[in-house]
Formats: structure tokens, C-alpha cells, sequence
């Protein structure tokens, strides 16, 4: 069935580092794509979408862009900071069927 | 986020026992969700909403129930609580359905089942 893979974590990264989180889908039809971040004792907050292939979804500094060739829509940060530590969820929407990885926890160290 | 909120916040009840948490939305939107989220599993849809009194299944609905009788509330009611409902519980809002707008999520419900 339909499904999200995100790459494992826990990922750890210095202040400024680069970051990729791999994420590949597998879906009928032309679903969304999103990435969601949680805060420690929070909710899932939209970090950013890409409604349609080739689509770049970006915010606060992270890009994403929605691959239909490789069913890609990985997570990149060029200079990651200290408050970006959270878990990072990828997700495909299709009608009322939003489908989550199992999360990526990121934890950034000064 | 201040457009939805969850009521209570933590709760800790015995098995065997009936429990409903309440999800309140102040943004009328058409859809409501019930997720459950545990390690290693992201989250998984329990049921949604997609009307007043109009509601459907998740993936993992059994041992659940669910009502809607107002736009602005969506109730989530474990039927005969278990230890393996032990979990925290989001609700979620979408105006679209997901397909363009993506959800908002309430702060979430942490339940423990003893």
C-alpha cells in the first residue's frame, strides 16, 4: 500500500552543519508532500509542502523538492542552528488519506 | 496553535474503563482527524471526519468511536480502555482535505491506560 520512508535517526549535527533528510514515497495517483516538525511536548507544525512534481516547498531556511522520478521529497538545510533540534515527520496527502514517516529525530549541539 | 485545542491534555485512566477526549476547533474547517502516535510509528490515522455526523474509518479505528455533532468539535471515545491504547492522541484540521493546505494539529493528549 501507500506509504512514506524516512531515512532513521537520531541525526547529529554541529551548529552550521548541512542537513539532509532522505524521504521516499510510494502512492497511486498524484498525492502532496509535506514536511512536518514537532517540538519537544508539541504538535505537528506544517514546515513546508510541494503540491505538484518538480515543485520546491521551502521555510525557515529548509528546501524540499518534490522528485516524481525518484518518488524523492528529501529535507535540506544549508547552516542548521541549535533551535532546529525536533523531530521531522515526511508525509504524502491525497484526499483526506495524509500518510507520516515514523519521524527523524534531529538534535543540533553548539 | 490557538485555532484548535485539546481537551485533556494528560489523563491517566484504568483499563476497562470508558475515556473520550475532545478536539475544538475555532477555524470551521470541513475536516477533523484522530491520530495516535508511538514510537517507531509515526502517526496513524484512527478516524476523521469529513462533516457534521459524517465520519470514516482509519487504519487503526477498532476499539475507537468518534462523533461530530458540531463543526467545532470532534469527539474521540475509547469504547473499554486498554494498556495497548497507551499513547499520545493528536487532532488535526484541514480545510482542503490535505490535498493542498496540509493539517494543523492540536498539542495532544497524552493517555495512559494502567
Amino acid at each position: 500500500g501507500d506509504s512514506v520512508t524516512q531515512m532513521e535517526g537520531p541525526v547529529t549535527l554541529s551548529e552550521e552543519a548541512f542537513l539532509t533528510i532522505n524521504c521516499t514515497y510510494t502512492a497511486t495517483g498524484y498525492p502532496s508532500l509535506f514536511w512536518y516538525v514537532q517540538y519537544p511536548g508539541e504538535g505537528l507544525q506544517l514546515l513546508l509542502k510541494a503540491t505538484k512534481a518538480d515543485d520546491k516547498g521551502s521555510n525557515k531556511g529548509f528546501e524540499a523538492t518534490y522528485r516524481k522520478e525518484t518518488t524523492s521529497f528529501h529535507l535540506e538545510k544549508g547552516s542548521v542552528q541549535v533551535s532546529d533540534s525536533a523531530v521531522y515527520f515526511c508525509a504524502r496527502g491525497n484526499n483526506n488519506d495524509m500518510r507520516f514517516g515514523a519521524g527523524t529525530r534531529l538534535t543540533v549541539k553548539p | 496553535d490557538a485555532g484548535i485545542t485539546q481537551s485533556p491534555r494528560h489523563k491517566v485512566t484504568e483499563t476497562g474503563t470508558p475515556v473520550t477526549l475532545r478536539c475544538h476547533q475555532t477555524e470551521n474547517h470541513r475536516y477533523m482527524y484522530w491520530y495516535r502516535q508511538d514510537p517507531g510509528h509515526g502517526l496513524r490515522l484512527i478516524h476523521y471526519s469529513y462533516g457534521v455526523k459524517d465520519t470514516d474509518k482509519g487504519e487503526v479505528s477498532d476499539g475507537y468511536s468518534v462523533s461530530r455533532s458540531k463543526t467545532e468539535d470532534f469527539l474521540l471515545t475509547l469504547e473499554s480502555a486498554t494498556s495497548s491504547q497507551t499513547s499520545v492522541y493528536f487532532c488535526a484540521i484541514s480545510e482542503s482535505g490535505g490535498l493542498i493546505d496540509g493539517y494543523t494539529f492540536g498539542s495532544g493528549t497524552r493517555l495512559t491506560v494502567v
